[in-house]
């Protein structure tokens, strides 16, 4: 079985300040994918990245930036100088083969 | 290219009632599957799909049928309504080539069993 773990509920900051959204995963196999996902207050689900078990390279992208390090199975992200559109809840998620496993979501609220 | 369509948006049902929830794709992808949202719980799995004619149960089917008699639709039929349904529903598509991966969701229902 796979699992997913997000440990923050909510994370409240101010604009402009950094914010690290943590992300702990288990699962027994080799191959998996690993996603974030933003859900905004309209209540759609956007893609934010897709990062393989085999490829552990950080990546950045604008103002978010991903860390993933498969010895301690985490996946971390985190979103540079927030602004108040960033205010959602994040998800991460684990896919194997076919069937995702999500956490339960941490909700950013991002004040101006 | 309308991706992945769910109707409909909204629906508000009485305990016992049946419906069916219609999920339609567009990009020939294999892999379709039903997620539930409640507060605090992230999605969960309901059914999932690998292909026309393949259904399977994923993490909460109970209370729940699916069938997939085509690539492009995958319905999710509530048989007999209840409470503890309420909630917002996520289908899915996905593809797999090469090592690569990609889902697309579509825009949700809301449910709402009273």
């Amino acid at each position: 079985a796979q699992k997913v773990t997000q440990a923050q509920t909510e994370i409240s900051v101010v604009e402009k300040e950094d914010v690290t959204l943590d992300c702990v995963y288990e699962t027994r196999d080799t191959t998996y994918y690993l996603f974030w996902y933003k859900q905004p207050p309209s209540g759609e689900l956007v893609f934010l990245i897709r990062r393989n078990s085999f490829d552990e390279q950080n990546e950045i992208s604008g103002r978010y930036s991903w860390n993933f390090q498969k010895s301690t199975s985490s996946f971390n992200f985190t979103i540079t100088a927030s602004q108040v559109v960033d205010s959602a809840v994040y998800f991460c998620a684990l896919a194997n083969d076919y069937k995702l496993s999500f956490g339960a979501g941490t909700t950013v609220t991002v004040r101006a | 290219n309308a991706g992945v369509t769910q109707t409909p948006k909204f629906q508000v049902l009485k305990t016992g009632q049946s419906m069916t929830l219609q999920c339609a794709q567009d990009m020939n992808h294999e892999y379709m599957s039903w997620y539930r949202q409640d507060p605090g719980m992230g999605l969960r799995l309901i059914h999932y799909s690998v292909g026309a004619g393949i259904t399977d149960q994923g993490e909460v089917p109970n209370g729940y049928n699916v069938s997939r008699s085509t690539t492009e639709d995958f319905p999710l039929r509530l048989l007999s309504a209840a409470p503890s349904q309420t909630s917002v529903y996520f289908c899915a598509s996905s593809y797999k080539g090469q090592g690569n991966y990609g889902y697309t969701f579509g825009s949700g229902t809301r449910l709402t069993v009273v």
